[in-house]
């Protein structure tokens, strides 16, 4: 089945040690988002990639960078994990932007970060 | 401050009887709207989206209302069934050109009682 796949599903990382979240997909869409949710918050877009190009959200931390080497991987990059980076990550994929049916996001199932 | 907002934390129905979940938004610029569920260790799944030009779309049991003067939409579930015991996000697009976003609410959590 076409899906999105992420790794691993539950991380812990200390304090302002680096980690990186792995997003992988086989559905072949063009635009991959990460997004941050807090406990009882709504999912915030971090940035999202459109093929290669890079969209950052005006009110992202640069602690958080991402990487996507090809198509069917993204990359998500805490550099220094501060207490507050705690939270669940999601990544989702679309096939393009050009209007509705085709921009309806796909979710993984996400990552839960745990900062000690 | 949040542009979509679902003021219900929680909804309990039973089984066979209306669901109603309600979201409101702040932005004029939002073109699209979009509902996610999401069951527990799994990521939101697409449920049902309507355009800012109409008022009204309806899949199976599901219909989703907008009404832009009060810049309100509206789930409705019907009957509601146990397996739609899930979180329900309410979502909104803004931007264009490559640059969609969407704007998510903070979610409803659905119980629908046997």
């Amino acid at each position: 089945d076409a899906m999105v796949i992420q790794n691993p599903r539950y991380q812990v990382t200390q304090f302002g040690k680096p980690v990186t979240l792995s997003c992988s997909q086989t559905l072949n869409h063009n635009v991959m988002y990460w997004y941050q949710q807090k406990s009882s918050q709504a999912p915030k877009l971090l940035f999202h990639y459109y093929d290669k190009d890079f969209n950052n959200e005006a009110d992202t931390p640069d602690n958080f960078q991402s990487r996507r080497p090809n198509t069917s991987f993204c990359f998500l990059d805490i550099r220094s994990p501060g207490l507050g980076d705690a939270a669940m990550y999601l990544c989702a994929t679309s096939r393009d932007h050009q209007g509705p049916g085709t921009d309806t996001q796909y979710f993984g199932p996400g990552t839960r970060l745990t900062v000690l | 401050d949040q542009q979509v907002k679902q003021n219900s934390p929680s909804l309990s129905v039973q089984e066979g009887r209306i669901s109603i979940l309600n979201c409101d938004y702040t932005n004029s610029m939002f073109d699209y709207f979009l509902w996610y569920k999401k069951y527990p260790a799994e990521g939101p799944t697409f449920l049902i989206s309507i355009s800012s030009i109409k008022d009204k779309n309806e899949d199976g049991r599901f219909t989703v209302f907008l009404n832009k003067s009060a810049k309100h939409l509206s789930l409705h579930i019907v009957p509601s069934q146990p397996g739609d015991s899930a979180v329900y996000f309410c979502a909104a697009r803004s931007g264009g050109g490559s640059n969609y976003k969407l704007t998510f609410g903070k979610g409803t959590l659905l119980t629908v009682n046997p």
